[in-house]
């Protein structure tokens, strides 16, 4: 098993521009989770799904769609990029519910200029 | 929603000292609490977890106890290594298992 793959790694992007970080997971998982990682913040959800067609906002949803169409995909869009965007952004993935144990990706570091 | 505070932010010791990390929630809903280490650079994984139905719970050198009453759980590494350098970040989740909220972090330095 992969467990949770995201992809890219590392993206630049422009203000104002859009993009897709991909959140895969291989382990028959209900439940997916998107994180952005700030300096001294902590892990802060952003959305989260219980299982596919069925989403909902975290913690800092604002700028951020997701969807799920798939048990296994889980993609965090970006609709206009902006510097406070600037984050390290983590996809998470457990059994049933948030509350068993979650199996992160190895993040995607996002810079905005 | 819920909220977790961490304490502290920052954690020094001497290699084979004992670290204590604090946490509270606000959701007395709150029936899963795990605890996370994260190294530089890498993804934070799971290295100990405790339900509300158990007051402590060890796996070797690391512990977790829960006070349901207080609202407060704690993290406690004994002979400290300084492998376990890290970062370690406590979290809540609600019985309706529909978000795991996680505190702010604790950088935890382990000197030999």
């Amino acid at each position: 098993n992969a467990g949770v793959t995201q992809t890219p790694k590392f993206q630049v992007l422009k203000t104002g521009q859009s993009m897709t970080l991909q959140c895969a997971q291989d382990m028959n998982h209900e439940y997916m989770s998107w994180y952005r990682q700030d300096p001294g913040m902590g892990l802060r959800l952003i959305h989260y799904s219980v299982g596919a067609g069925i989403t909902d906002q975290g913690e800092v949803p604002n700028g951020y769609n997701v969807s799920r169409s798939t048990t296994e995909d889980f993609p965090l869009r970006l609709l206009s990029a902006a510097p406070s965007q600037t984050s390290v952004y983590f996809c998470a993935s457990s059994y049933s519910r948030s509350n068993t144990e979650a199996f992160f990706g190895q993040g995607t570091r996002l810079t905005v200029v | 929603g819920e909220n977790v505070e961490q304490h502290p932010s920052t954690l020094s010791v001497q290699e084979g000292d004992s670290a204590v990390i604090k946490c509270t929630y606000s959701d007395s809903a709150s029936n899963y609490f795990p605890w996370y280490k994260q190294e530089l650079g890498k993804r934070p994984q799971l290295i100990i977890d405790i339900r509300s139905n158990v007051g402590e719970k060890k796996d070797q050198r690391i512990a977790v106890t829960l006070n349901k009453t207080a609202k407060h759980f704690s993290l406690h590494i004994t002979e400290t290594q300084p492998e376990d350098s890290a970062v370690y970040f406590c979290a809540a989740s609600s019985q309706a298992g529909t978000a795991l909220i996680f505190g702010k972090g604790t950088t935890l330095s382990v000197s030999s």
